[in-house]
């Protein structure tokens, strides 16, 4: 089984700052790991993925992590934050499974970008 | 193009009534999952569609809750005798061939209140 960690449930970060949203993971199998962003009252969006090769992931909107095998981390940033990063992030893992691709959640990281 | 919809957008019920939850995946998209998004339990895995066949069911929290495929597209969530603690946002997500590695594309969900 797989479980992932986001230790901070909220990060505060004023505009133009950069921030940094923790995500740990723990798996038995190679697994694929992704961030997703959900702005309120919206559907979950994709914001990068890692399945393999280079371990910096660039995404959208300026995001990029890291994927650290060796401390299972997965740990997304962006150099410069804008008011309208506020949002909810969630990490995701996904390892193959009964033929699915099913996604464990992490608890969720409430980004909040004050000016 | 269009992307994953689902409807009702909004279902206020009472306890102890049936529910149903649509979804409608992207045209084309071979693999379908439902999550459950609560407070307590934040984002869950539900059940898995690879056509019309669900080869996982695993995250079903009790013999209430059902869903089929139909067509290769259309999916319904049933909830039967809903109680108080179903209360949440069903999500809705699919992704494209061969369905394991690839993306899911999330829905705007279906928030449920059981009275």
């Amino acid at each position: 089984a797989q479980s992932v960690t986001q230790l901070d449930s909220q990060v505060p970060v004023f505009e133009e700052a950069p921030v940094e949203l923790r995500c740990n993971y723990s798996s038995s199998v190679s697994v694929y790991l992704f961030w997703y962003v959900q702005y309120p009252n919206q559907g979950l969006q994709l914001l990068l993925k890692y399945l393999s090769g280079s371990t910096l992931v660039k995404g959208i909107n300026g995001f990029e992590a890291e994927f650290n095998k060796s401390q299972t981390s997965f740990h997304l940033r962006k150099p410069s934050v804008h008011i309208s990063d506020t949002a909810e992030y969630f990490c995701a893992v996904s390892a193959l499974t009964g033929g699915g691709n099913k996604l464990t959640f992490g608890t969720g990281t409430q980004l909040k970008v004050e000016l | 193009g269009a992307g994953v919809s689902q409807s009702p957008s909004n279902k206020v019920t009472e306890k102890g009534k049936d529910v149903e939850l649509r979804c409608d995946p992207i045209s084309g998209h071979t693999a379908l999952y439902w999550y459950r998004q609560s407070l307590g339990q934040g984002l869950e895995f539900l059940i898995y569609f690879q056509g019309n066949s669900a080869p996982d069911k695993s995250g079903l929290p009790s013999d209430r809750f059902s869903a089929e495929r139909t067509g290769g597209s259309v999916s319904t969530l049933t909830i039967q005798r809903t109680q108080q603690e179903d209360s949440a946002v069903y999500l809705c997500a699919s992704s494209p061939p061969p369905g394991l590695r690839e993306t899911q594309y999330f829905g705007p969900g279906t928030r449920l209140l059981v009275l």
